[in-house]
């Protein structure tokens, strides 16, 4: 079956740190990836996506590109603000279908 | 207004007890979803619905009900609560028509459920 793989946390960094958190995925066929974002208290909310490979997908300074021949979908940040604290979720879906998560990364910045 | 609302936001009870988790959206979404989210294990999916009359069961079901009463509604029950039912529990809403068919699920607040 379809499954996602994220880098294990915690992650802790300082402000103005770069970011990366891993995310590679095992599906049939070219799904849809996401990346969800989880504040402290609130349910996941939409980050980015990318419907088809070499696209990308940003949002508040995160980006993350659709790598067909690694089948990865890796977020990136240039500059951490303590703000940015969350946990962030990957995930895959294909039309008519539900998605599939990975287990989540949760991301500490420091001051 | 949120989009999604989830009702309680917090619940103990006591093993062996009848609880019903309540969601509603606003959204005007056909799909809606159940999860949910323990440490460590991520989200997995316990109930999905596609439209009012469509019902399906997620990895994780054994233990829950579900009853879609209208598109706007969609409330997970626990028959016998047992201790590790304790969780955070999320409802979810998507639409399939959106550009590209790049299914964006969009979250309620959660309930955290605490069975003792």
């Amino acid at each position: 079956g379809d499954s996602v793989t994220q880098m294990e946390g915690p992650v802790t960094l300082s402000e103005e740190a770069f970011l990366t958190i891993n995310c590679t995925y095992t599906a049939t066929g070219y799904p849809s990836l996401f990346w969800y974002v989880q504040y402290p208290g609130e349910g996941l909310q939409l980050l980015l996506k990318a419907t088809k490979a070499d696209d990308k997908g940003s949002n508040k300074g995160f980006e993350a590109t659709y790598r067909k021949e690694t089948t990865s979908f890796h977020l990136e940040k240039g500059s951490v603000q303590v703000s940015d604290s969350a946990v962030y979720f990957c995930a895959l879906s294909f039309n008519a279908g539900k998605s599939t998560f990975g287990d989540g990364t949760t991301l500490t910045v420091k001051p | 207004d949120a989009d999604v609302t989830q009702t309680p936001r917090n619940r103990i009870t006591k093993t062996g007890k009848r609880i019903m988790l309540e969601c509603s959206q606003t959204k005007g979404h056909d799909r809606m979803y159940w999860y949910r989210q323990d440490p460590g294990l991520g989200l997995r999916l316990i109930y999905y619905s596609f439209d009012v009359k469509d019902i399906n069961k997620g990895e994780i079901s054994d233990g829950y009900s579900v009853s879609r009463q209208a598109q706007a509604k969609f409330s997970l029950s626990l028959e016998s609560a047992i201790p590790n039912q304790t969780a955070l529990y999320f409802c979810a809403t998507s639409d399939l028509t959106q550009a590209g068919g790049a299914e964006t699920q969009y979250f309620g607040p959660g309930t955290r459920l605490l069975v003792l």
